[in-house]
């Protein structure tokens, strides 16, 4: 396993279109984060699972937004009715149990434009 | 709620000076602390995690240490080189998501 991979890398999308992102952690992490970064910002937390519970959602979180890990394994965030203000890179990182330190490792991420 | 900053918001050296990132954050009950490097549109690569309970953290040429007393945290990466050039960010962690400063952005010339 080569790390947690991120499909689509780029995104270019227009107002008003659903799109959907796909997140593959390192294969033996339970827990699987989504975070969205904007240009000269840090990273900031959207939510995260426990296998295939969701544990935690961010107020950033609209309710047009959407995530779900069936099974435990990937993850999907979806973005209904986009905004031109989703425009952002979406973050994924998993990381394995508490007791080790919970440190994330990060994917590549999904730039997302919409226009 | 926790805050995390980062200073200096950019930097810019010649190769082979030793530089000191620092990051504050206002609440002293974390977890951990991780250190990452982002380049210019990808993803973050984790550098260094210091646990509560540890001081610091070494990985080659990077020493990363944590005072939680004081809510602060070192990146020191010594013998800069131009491929060390990237934003640093650090983030403090309660066990579950991670509170992310705005990064130092690292300039290395030749």
């Amino acid at each position: 396993d080569t790390g947690v991979s991120q499909d689509p890398r780029h995104k270019i999308t227009k107002r008003g279109q659903n799109v959907t992102f796909r997140c593959d952690p390192i294969s033996e992490h339970n827990r699987l984060y989504w975070y969205r970064q904007t240009l000269g910002q840090g990273p900031e937390f959207l939510t995260y699972f426990q296998n295939e519970a969701q544990l935690e959602k961010s107020r950033l979180l609209s309710d047009r937004f959407s995530a779900e890990r069936p099974k435990g394994s990937f993850s999907t965030l979806e973005i209904q009715r986009t905004e031109q203000g989703d425009s952002a890179m979406y973050l994924c990182a998993s990381s394995s149990a508490v007791g080790e330190g919970n440190e994330q490792f990060f994917g590549p991420g999904t730039r997302l434009t919409v226009l | 709620k926790q805050e995390v900053t980062q200073i200096p918001a950019a930097l810019s050296v010649p190769e082979g000076e030793n530089l000191v990132l620092n990051c504050s954050f206002t609440d002293s009950a974390i977890y951990n602390l991780q250190w990452f490097r982002q380049d210019p549109g990808k993803g973050l690569t984790s550098l260094l995690l210091i646990q509560s309970s540890q001081r610091e953290q070494t990985s080659g040429r990077l020493n990363a240490s944590l005072d939680k007393s004081s809510g602060r945290s070192t990146l020191y990466i010594a013998a800069s080189q131009p491929g060390d050039s990237a934003t640093y960010l650090c983030a403090s962690s309660n066990t579950d998501k991670l509170i992310f400063g705005t990064g130092t952005r690292l300039q290395v010339f030749p």
